[in-house]
């Protein structure tokens, strides 16, 4: 399977620890975004990665939260002192402009329960 | 400015007939509109996408239609089949040089045979 990768797909935890999520991207793509999914909502942008630079974090939600992408190729979601409201399905997409369109290809999701 | 509206919240169509989605945006800035379905348990698929210097585009059983002047547009799925049946997002692009898309809050689509 050549499609995004997402790990673990589901994440339950309690209210205080930190987690931290895994994405593999499509091979060669060089964008990386992370999305949230709150249920019955359209995914919220986060963050977003041209090969190992984070070219934007403002949409990430508070200071817990935190993002990297050392070598260009798969990246991770730390979510610090989880809260309940922070239950939600984590998307991360890749993609790789050609001849002016960018396709983005989600993945699975990681499903976090903050209990 | 940074929204996008998209209804109806759940759509109840029968198999052959026509799943009409609407969305309506407020940023003349965003310059990508496309379509995702989803279904439970997985990430969103791309559909079918528009650029705003066209009308109409259609794919399949998909078409988006895109009025630029009213700022907004709609997804048509003819001949509806119930494995059809999924959410579907539109969203627009925010632009400045990457796609840091805008999702509406999706509509439920249940085909029935």
């Amino acid at each position: 399977d050549t499609g995004v990768s997402q790990d673990p797909r589901h994440k339950i935890t309690k209210r205080g620890q930190n987690v931290t999520f895994r994405c593999d991207p499509i091979s060669e793509h060089n964008r990386l975004y992370w999305y949230r999914q709150t249920l019955g909502q359209g995914p919220e942008f986060l963050t977003y990665f041209q090969n190992e630079a984070q070219l934007e974090k403002s949409r990430l939600l508070s200071d817990r939260f935190s993002a990297e992408r050392p070598k260009g190729s798969f990246s991770t979601l730390e979510i610090q002192r989880t809260e309940q409201g922070d239950s939600a399905m984590y998307l991360c997409a890749s993609s790789f402009p050609t001849s002016g369109t960018d396709t983005q290809y989600f993945g699975p999701g990681t499903r976090l329960t903050v209990l | 400015q940074q929204q996008v509206k998209q209804s109806p919240q759940s759509l109840i169509v029968q198999k052959g007939g026509i799943s009409i989605i609407n969305c309506a945006y407020e940023n003349t800035a965003f310059d990508y509109f496309p379509w995702y379905q989803q279904f439970p348990g997985k990430g969103p698929a791309l559909l079918i996408a528009i650029r705003p210097d066209v009308s109409e585009k259609k794919e399949g059983r998909f078409t988006i239609s895109f009025n630029k002047s009213a700022k907004q547009f709609s997804l048509h799925i003819m001949d509806s089949q119930p494995g059809d049946s999924a959410t579907y997002f539109c969203a627009a692009d925010h632009g400045g040089g990457y796609n840091k898309l805008i999702f509406g809050a999706g509509t439920r689509l249940a085909v029935h045979p």
